[in-house]
């Protein structure tokens, strides 16, 4: 199957800092990439859908400023979280249609925690 | 409004046990149907999936999957739970490029 990776895997920032998280399609090309954030024992929330060479989709509710999402090339999507606050905490999760555009595959997640 | 429901938060089976960790879909049209597994502190892994076919779908680790349409059901079931399998389980239904996740089922296996 595609494989999906995710850097960092942890992150410890404080209040105030920004934080960049890297989403890669290690062996296809990803014109989609899709960014989901997770609380504890809770199930995936997508916040946004990345478009290689455009600007990316939020979901309502999910601050654009606030998460920043570049989709430079065909396998790296990045997000931002600008002037992280402790209520950004959680668990960061990208995904990516694999070849045939059937299956999302998933990377490994960032924890973020914002002290 | 499509939606996906998983109506047990927790199950519990003993080692060696069938399991069943069940999903109902409210999906208009014909979705194609997931599950994954996510392990502590991971992403979620694929186990299987139905997109047309046999209603019965095989996936990996021994688990497999029915496809009920007249009662809009993909259970998630495996003849022999073993303890590495507990873990959270999410079933998930994919519509054109819209992916609706259920709410997840963690399930414990009891050695």
């Amino acid at each position: 199957g595609a494989v999906v990776s995710q850097h960092p895997s942890w992150v410890i920032c404080k209040s105030g800092t920004s934080v960049k998280i890297e989403c890669r399609s290690l062996d296809f090309q990803a014109t989609t990439m899709f960014w989901y954030r997770q609380f504890p024992k809770q199930s995936l929330m997508l916040m946004a859908t990345s478009n290689e060479g455009s600007k990316a989709t939020y979901e309502q509710g999910v601050e654009k400023d606030k998460f920043l999402i570049n989709h430079a090339s065909l396998t790296l999507s990045t997000l931002t979280v600008t002037s992280a606050h402790p209520e950004d905490s959680s668990f960061y999760i990208c995904s990516a249609y694999g070849q045939g555009g059937e299956t999302q595959y998933f990377g490994p997640g960032t924890r973020l925690l914002v002290l | 409004a499509q939606s996906v429901a998983q109506p047990e938060d927790q199950v519990n089976v003993a080692e060696g046990n069938p399991l069943t960790v069940k999903c109902t879909y409210s999906v208009s049209g014909n979705p194609y149907l997931f599950w994954y597994v996510q392990y502590p502190n991971r992403g979620l892994q694929f186990l299987l999936k139905y997109i047309t076919g046999d209603n019965l779908v095989k996936g990996s680790y021994g688990f497999e999957a029915e496809f009920n349409k007249s009662q809009t059901s993909f259970h998630l079931k495996k003849p022999s739970a073993l303890v590495s399998d507990s873990a959270l389980y999410f079933c998930a239904v994919t519509l054109g490029n819209q992916f609706y996740f259920g709410t997840g089922t963690s399930l414990t296996v009891i050695p």
